[in-house]
């Protein structure tokens, strides 16, 4: 089956460095996203990895293992705007119409 | 338009009502997807357009579910009969092509079946 794993909940205080990981199981694999949701609004891409390694893009970065399964996202200087869901998503083929497989979501909190 | 848009943004609805809610994809956008999010849940792929053509349709929870994009640009989300386990957001998001191309989302609608 296919399966998404991330940790529910997270907190962290502003100016810090905060790694959300992500864990998948799927029939096949053809890229893993990042998004960000704040309460009540739509998601944001933040993130695409399709090859290992780190994607690195301002404040945020993204990390990518098909050999794992496994993926993080890495935000540093965390900024209390930062509250937010954060869903890891796989693509699992290459077909047209292919929809994203989402993880639940890790909130983030954010204090000063 | 900038971005995807969805409406109503609220709904509530008696159980039993039938409701219809709306998504504008970005101008010239191929794809089109619709999906669920229920409360701390990430969203669930219910149905896929290309163009005016619905490939895919095997996320669609019923019969009492259903959804159209005639012209290819708009398309509407019905849901007949609706229940109290319909209560979620829907979330519509569209992609320029058809196959690696990033899905771009509306804020969604929230329906509540009382």
């Amino acid at each position: 089956g296919q399966n998404i794993d991330q940790p529910t909940e997270m907190t962290a205080t502003e100016g810090a460095i905060v790694q959300i990981n992500c864990t998948y199981q799927t029939s096949g694999f053809n890229g893993l996203f990042w998004y960000q949701q704040h309460a009540g609004e739509a998601p944001t891409f933040l993130s695409y990895n399709v090859l290992d390694g780190l994607e690195e893009k301002g404040r945020f970065s993204s990390f990518l293992s098909r050999s794992k399964g496994y993926s993080y996202l890495l935000l540093k200087e965390l900024q209390m705007k930062d509250s937010a869901s954060y869903l890891c998503a796989v693509r699992d083929s290459l077909q047209a119409g292919t929809a994203l497989i989402f993880g639940k979501g890790t909130t983030l909190s954010v204090s000063s | 338009g900038a971005g995807v848009s969805q409406s109503p943004r609220y709904k509530v609805a008696k159980r039993g009502q039938d409701v219809a809610l709306r998504c504008d994809p970005i101008s010239g956008h191929v794809s089109l997807f619709w999906y669920q999010q229920a409360l701390g849940q990430g969203p669930e792929f219910l149905t896929y357009f290309q163009n005016e053509a619905q490939l895919d349709k095997s996320g669609l929870p019923s019969d009492r579910f259903f959804a159209e994009r005639p012209e290819g640009s708009v398309s509407t989300l019905k849901i007949q009969r609706t229940q109290q386990e319909d209560s979620a957001v829907y979330l519509c998001a569209s992609s320029i092509g058809t196959g690696l191309s990033e899905q771009y989302f509306g804020p969604g609608t929230r329906l509540t079946v009382t």
